[in-house]
């Protein structure tokens, strides 16, 4: 099974509108963390924001909000008023506790899913 | 310089010849990573280092060499490509979750360097 899968091939949204980018995961660890990435164009990739599997809270930066949801193993991301500079891939990634073993050899590996390009029309 | 950066941007090479990508984070962080972005395919783990050790090699075949001669400096070195292993690759780097300790570590990117294989 897939660790991060994104279902949407692509998006697209209004300028200024709303809009929710699927994210569901799998995993047996009960400590991961779970990340959003933005690619444009220019391939570099940009972090937006992060989830961590014990906060209560849903994650937020500035226009950027994670709607975790645990039970579901979902973390979709929420763009709210978007705007033209968001058109880019996004990428949904999960860092599973599991990888911090004590001599481990998964330090850091962040799995990805397949992303979504966003487009934003005027 | 700031941030991750990463050289060349585009590398254009035949099969037969011999190229090196590099790395460099100026951000004091202890670990670094290559992944492969292919075309239509979720970014590929290929190789972690944490305190110059390498503590991940994701089955990459041997003709991608890494080479990390301390915290700030990444190479990947490259010979007998094959088409197949056109993509862009990237680096990032991170603080070291060996130290640091829980599963949030932001890892910061690079450019990426868009290798063509002919």
């Amino acid at each position: 099974a897939q660790k991060i899968t994104q279902t949407q091939p692509g998006m697209f949204v209004q300028e200024k509108e709303a809009v929710t980018l699927d994210c569901t995961y799998d995993t047996s660890d009960q400590s991961y963390g779970l990340f959003w990435y933005k690619q444009p164009s220019s391939g570099e990739m940009i972090f937006l924001i992060y989830q961590g599997s014990y906060d209560e809270q849903n994650a937020t930066e500035g226009r950027y909000s994670l709607n975790f949801q645990k039970a579901r193993k979902s973390a979709n991301l929420v763009i709210s008023a978007s705007q033209l500079g968001d058109s880019a891939m996004y990428f949904c990634a999960m860092r599973e506790g599991g990888s911090f073993n004590a001599g481990g050899t998964s330090y850091g590996k962040l799995t990805f899913g397949q992303g979504t390009i966003l487009t934003v029309h005027p | 310089e700031t941030g991750v950066t990463q050289t060349p941007r585009h590398l254009v090479m035949g099969m037969t010849n011999k190229k090196s990508l590099k790395c460099e984070q100026h951000l004091g962080h202890n670990a670094m990573y290559w992944y492969k972005q292919s075309a239509k395919k979720p970014l590929e783990l290929m190789f972690v280092y944490n305190f110059k050790e390498q503590t991940e090699n994701n089955s990459v075949p041997s003709r991608f060499s890494p080479e990390c001669p301390n915290s700030s400096h990444l190479f990947l070195h490259l010979h007998t490509l094959q088409p197949e292993d056109s993509a862009l690759y990237l680096c990032a780097s991170s603080a070291s979750p060996s130290t640091s300790g829980g599963v949030y570590n932001e890892q910061f990117f690079g450019p990426g360097t868009r290798l063509t294989v002919l």
